[in-house]
Formats: structure tokens, C-alpha cells, sequence
């Protein structure tokens, strides 16, 4: 157990709707990072959050958001889905977000777009 | 800026031989390097990582690497796999990005473990 969670596991919608995602980083851990998983783009970076604040953006769509909050938690807002959007989406925490802390990662939500 | 490549999307090995998989990394300054092992419907975990200290790495489940500058790489090895060991191995490199530090991953070795 990672220490990290991630809430839902699983997810199903349809294209055009809005899900939000919930990661809930390590006891303590301030920096929280966003990825996707699919098949063809491996594992991509999206966002990073450290203590509330956006501190750095990967390959995230302008359909895309994400915050995070003043208990740390963060959420991952996807928009106007479309079937290109299916993939795991993994968060992961780490302390302070240096060069050379390991990132701690929940088990994902895989998310389905029919 | 620092990146890593992971040679062959696929590896296959046979229980009790020895398993190597390849890293090599892209990179200015010395680099931090990791590797994860990520099991079916899991998320990725650590194995282990490289932080200057010693070129040879041990981690966890018996796996080891060692970090050779001359050839930009950081390679993973096992001397005996186990069934257990069927996964989907990323080599990693913090990234510096505006200030911090980003996990960049590779694409992926999945490792397939024949009885």
C-alpha cells in the first residue's frame, strides 16, 4: 500500500460528459502529480500540483483540470469526453517534489469512454 | 533535458534465468534515475534508484542496477527470475520543469516469465 488513494477505481461515461477524479496523496506529501496511461502514449505527465499551487504542466488537454486543496487532496476534472480520453489516469505523491525524491502512485482510475 | 529510452517493449525469459533489462538516459548533468515495476491493475512502485551514492544498485525482490556513465546507462538485472517477477518495468529521470522536478518515465518493458 503506497499510501496513496484514489477514488473511483473504475469509471464509464459517455462522450461529451464531465467526471472528476480524487486523489488523496500520502500523510504529508505536498507535491501531487497527474498522469495518463493508454497503450499507444505510454505513461504521459499532466499537471503537477505543490501545496495548493500549480507548478508545472505536461501534455494536459485544455479539457483538462485539476487543483488542489487546502487538506492536499487533489482532483483531476475531464471535460467534454471523447473516446480518446479512455486510459488508467494515476496520481502520485511526494514530499517536497526535488530531483531526487521517488514518487509514491495510487492504483488508478480506469477510465472508460463509450 | 533529461530523458530515458527503454530498449524493447517486450522481454521474454524462462523461470530461473537471468533478466536484463535496458536504460539508457539523456542527460546534461548527472541524473537521478529510477526504476518502477508497476503488476497488472496496480499502480507503478518503486524498485529502486540511483542517487550518486554508489554506481551499483540494489533494490527490492532481488533486482539490482548499475549506473555506468560512459555508456548513459542503467540497466536492470536479476540473476534468477520468478514467475512473480511478470510485469511492466519504467526506467525514470526527474525532469527539472519551471522550478520543480517531474518523475519522466520510459515507455516500458513488460516482462514475460516462462515456466
Amino acid at each position: 500500500d503506497s499510501g496513496v488513494t484514489q477514488t473511483p477505481k473504475h469509471l464509464i461515461t459517455a462522450t461529451g460528459q464531465r467526471v472528476t477524479l480524487r486523489c488523496s496523496p500520502r500523510s504529508g506529501d505536498l507535491s501531487v502529480y497527474w498522469y495518463q496511461q493508454s497503450l499507444d502514449q505510454g505513461l504521459q505527465f499532466l499537471i503537477q500540483y505543490y501545496n495548493g499551487e500549480e507548478r508545472a504542466k505536461g501534455n494536459i488537454l485544455e479539457r483538462f483540470s485539476a487543483q488542489q486543496f487546502p487538506d492536499l487532496h487533489s482532483e483531476l476534472n475531464l471535460s467534454s469526453l471523447e473516446l480518446g480520453d479512455s486510459a488508467l489516469y494515476f496520481c502520485a505523491s511526494s514530499p517536497m517534489g526535488t530531483v531526487n525524491t521517488e514518487a509514491f502512485f495510487g492504483q488508478g482510475t480506469r477510465l472508460t469512454v463509450v | 533535458a533529461q530523458s530515458v529510452t527503454q530498449l524493447g517493449s517486450h522481454v521474454s525469459v524462462s523461470e530461473g534465468a537471468l533478466v536484463l533489462l535496458r536504460c539508457n538516459y539523456s542527460s546534461s548533468v548527472p541524473p537521478y534515475l529510477f526504476w518502477y515495476v508497476q503488476y497488472p491493475n496496480q499502480g507503478l512502485q518503486l524498485l529502486l534508484k540511483y542517487t550518486s551514492a554508489a554506481t551499483l544498485v540494489k533494490g527490492i525482490n532481488g533486482f539490482e542496477a548499475e549506473f555506468k556513465k560512459s555508456e548513459t546507462s542503467f540497466h536492470l538485472t536479476k540473476p534468477s527470475a520468478h514467475m512473480s517477477d511478470a510485469a511492466e518495468y519504467f526506467c525514470a529521470v526527474t525532469r527539472a520543469s519551471g522550478g520543480s522536478y517531474i518523475p519522466t518515465f520510459g515507455r516500458g518493458t513488460s516482462l514475460i516469465v516462462h515456466p
